[in-house]
């Protein structure tokens, strides 16, 4: 069964904690995402990976980090510099190969943190 | 990127046609325009997509108007479980691929 598995679903974060939420995918996409979106409010984007070993920033980096050592897996890691990290966190996944226009974007099912 | 403008809701009767309409302005030549919905605490769900011509898929039709500042969704026949968050979005190569979601617009299907 092909997707994009994100875990854990309900995250708890102490102050000054160092979360990691995992993304893993199983459809041989090339490119992952990471958004971020809160209460009522758009997606925007975290961080993004076109390649293994190689990411780059999104809008709202700040506080995050993020990792890409293999295809299949592409983990965030909220930092506790982030200092507003309660929201709902979703991981993407998209296949650079064929017709440049198909930029469709599959979504896992998400993570929501909270913060204690 | 290009923005989007949608209405921020709109109701619509179980079984009739639902047209979400979305204004994009100042798309360019080369700019997709890409629909997605998200239905509650759910991940977003790719619907449908184009350039210029009208698109139709088993999940809705997209109607772009000649001069491309405009595009319609539809829903055909709407079910309740087409209650969702609805994004126009307006993507392309320049802005390596990145999809921009604003607020979208909040379709309640009412029986």
């Amino acid at each position: 069964d092909g997707g994009i598995t994100q875990s854990p679903k309900y995250l708890f974060r102490k102050e000054g904690q160092n979360v990691t939420l995992s993304c893993e995918q199983n459809l041989n996409h090339d490119a992952m995402y990471w958004y971020r979106q809160d209460p009522g409010q758009g997606l925007r984007l975290i961080y993004y990976s076109q390649i293994v070993n190689d990411f780059q920033k999104g809008d709202i980096a700040e506080g995050y980090s993020v990792s890409r050592e293999k295809k299949e897996s592409f983990p965030l890691t909220v930092t506790s510099a982030q200092k507003n990290p309660t929201a709902f966190y979703l991981c993407a996944s998209r296949n650079r190969q064929g017709l440049a226009e198909k930029n469709i974007q599959y979504f896992g099912a998400g993570t929501r943190l909270s913060v204690l | 990127d290009a923005k989007t403008t949608q209405p921020p809701s709109m109701d619509c009767a179980e079984g009739r046609a639902a047209n979400l309409p979305c204004n994009h302005s100042t798309i360019s030549g080369n700019e997709y325009v890409y629909w997605y919905r998200q239905i509650h605490s759910q991940g977003p769900q790719y619907i449908i997509h184009g350039l210029k011509n009208n698109e139709t898929n088993e999940m809705a039709s997209l109607i772009i108007t000649e001069d491309r500042k405009s595009s319609t969704l539809i829903l055909p026949h709407a079910t309740l479980r087409d209650t969702a968050v609805y994004y126009c979005i307006v993507s392309g190569k320049a802005a390596g691929n990145k999809l921009t979601f604003g607020g979208g617009t909040r379709v309640l299907v009412k029986p």
